[in-house]
C-alpha cells in the first residue's frame, strides 16, 4: 500500500496561509495525490489532486516535489471555516478506486 | 447542483431489523461507492460499482448488499442489522470508470443499531 504521513495537528492564524505537509515516499509512478478535508460531522470534501505538476484551483494549491515523495497543500488565506481534518491520500487500487484515509491533520484556524 | 444526496440522514434500528440506505448523484458519474466511518478506523470501503450494472465487494462487505439501480442511484441494504453496524455511512461517486478522477461524497447517514 502507498501510505501517507501527516502531522496530527497544526494551527494557523486567520488570514494567513496554511501549509499542510504530507509524506508519501512509497508512491508509485502512476498514483495521484489527493487532498480532502472533513469538517465535523460532514462528508469528506474534495479539495485538489495532482500527479507531478503543481496544481491550483479556487480552494487551494498543491505543490508536489520533483521526486514525488512529498507534497504540500496550501490554503492561501485561511478562514475560521477552514478548520477541519485534512487528509492526504494516494489511491491504492486502480481496480476498486479505494481511497485510504489516514489519520490526517487537524487544522485549527484561530482568530 | 446537489452532487451526492443520501437519505435518510439519521436512523435508529433495533437488532435484526432491515433497512436500505439510499444514494443518488446528479453528476452523471459512472462509479459509485459505499464507505463506513467509525471512530479511530477511518473510512472503509464496503462495496463499489465501477459502472451501471456492476457491483463488487470492498474490504468490509459482510452483512451488506448493494444495488446499482441505474446510473444515478446506488443503494446499500442491511438485511439483519447488528450493533456492530452502528456507524456513519458515506456514499461517493466519481467520473469515468476507475482512474484519477476524484470521488465526491455525500453528507452521510448516521445509523445506530440498538
Amino acid at each position: 500500500d502507498a501510505k501517507t504521513t501527516q502531522p496530527p495537528s497544526m494551527d494557523c492564524a486567520e488570514g494567513r496561509a496554511a501549509n499542510l505537509p504530507c509524506n508519501h515516499s512509497t508512491i508509485s509512478g502512476n498514483e495521484y495525490v489527493y487532498w480532502y478535508r472533513q469538517i465535523h460531522s460532514q462528508g469528506p470534501q474534495y479539495i485538489i489532486h495532482g500527479l507531478k505538476n503543481n496544481e491550483t484551483n479556487e480552494m487551494a494549491s498543491l505543490i508536489i516535489t520533483e521526486d514525488r515523495k512529498s507534497s504540500t497543500l496550501i490554503l492561501p488565506h485561511a478562514t475560521l471555516r477552514d478548520t477541519a481534518v485534512y487528509y492526504c491520500i494516494v489511491r491504492v487500487s486502480r481496480n476498486t478506486g479505494k481511497l485510504i484515509f489516514g489519520q490526517g491533520t487537524t487544522l485549527q484556524v484561530k482568530p | 447542483n446537489a452532487g451526492v444526496t443520501q437519505t435518510p440522514k439519521f436512523q435508529v434500528l433495533k437488532t435484526g431489523q432491515s433497512m436500505t440506505l439510499q444514494c443518488a448523484q446528479d453528476m452523471n458519474h459512472n462509479s459509485m461507492y459505499w464507505y463506513r466511518q467509525d471512530p479511530g478506523m477511518g473510512l472503509r470501503l464496503i462495496y463499489y460499482s465501477a459502472s451501471e450494472g456492476t457491483t463488487d465487494k470492498g474490504e468490509v462487505p459482510n452483512g451488506y448488499n448493494v444495488s446499482r439501480l441505474n446510473k444515478r442511484e446506488f443503494s446499500l441494504r442491511l438485511e439483519s442489522a447488528a450493533p456492530s453496524q452502528t456507524s456513519v455511512y458515506f456514499c461517493a461517486s466519481s467520473d469515468s470508470g476507475i482512474g484519477n478522477q476524484p470521488q465526491h461524497f455525500g453528507d452521510g447517514t448516521r445509523l445506530s443499531i440498538l
